[in-house]
């Protein structure tokens, strides 16, 4: 089984909607969460990390569930400039704090 | 700050031949990590060095590998090219707080091998 795992999508959703992706892990010792934004044939840049308690930073919100093992990325208000692949990423603490990388789900805002 | 940088930015060599790629991590980062992203793919890890010592490797053949200098900078060998090993290498540095410090990518190094 994935650490890991994400739909991968793609997401076509129209410029304003709300979108949401989940990510689910499978180690319940993993620690830290993040999520990144991934431009075409461009390197994976930090989107934000996830907190305990859910955070949000302007249209993104990011919740964590740990008795189900998932974290979840929320959208509003989609602009074009957000269409990308949105990567989760997990560190575990009984595997030496590697990073775990979704292989992402892909979002398009169409006009 | 600078962040990683990576080189070259383009590789071309033909097969059979040895790449060498290098990196440079974030200055204070101790942890480099590699990656291999094949076009239209997701990430897959090869390496992860921490203190100059091999801490875990992909699902990769030996003709993958690499180091970690004094230094910190790192470099990721690949020997008797194969085609398939075309793609985009990401380097990645941490530090080793890594919640508040998570994961930076440098540029990477576009492979192709014909």
């Amino acid at each position: 089984r994935k650490e890991v795992e994400q739909d991968p999508g793609p997401f076509n959703v129209p410029e304003g909607a709300t979108v949401a992706f989940n990510c689910t892990y499978s180690n319940s010792a993993s620690q830290s969460f993040f999520w990144y934004r991934q431009d075409c044939r461009k390197e994976p840049k930090l989107l934000m990390s996830v907190y305990s308690s859910g955070n949000e930073d302007g249209r993104f919100t990011a919740q964590l569930n740990r008795a189900s093992q998932y974290i979840s990325l929320l959208i509003r208000d989609s602009k074009l400039s957000d269409s990308a692949t949105y990567l989760c990423v997990v560190i575990s603490l009984n595997t030496g704090n590697q990073f775990y990388f979704g292989t992402g789900t892909s979002l398009t805002v169409i006009p | 700050e600078a962040g990683v940088t990576q080189s070259p930015t383009h590789l071309i060599k033909t097969r059979g031949q040895q790449a060498t790629l290098r990196c440079s991590p974030i200055s204070g980062h101790t942890s480099v990590y590699w990656y291999q992203q094949a076009l239209g793919l997701g990430l897959q890890f090869l390496l992860w060095y921490d203190e100059g010592e091999e801490r875990n490797r992909g699902n990769f053949p030996p003709r993958f590998s690499g180091r970690q200098f004094p230094n910190y900078s790192s470099e990721l060998n690949v020997n008797a090219l194969e085609l398939e090993d075309s793609a985009l290498y990401l380097c990645a540095s941490s530090s080793r707080d890594y919640y508040n410090s998570p994961l930076h990518f440098g540029n990477g190094t576009r492979l192709t091998v014909t």
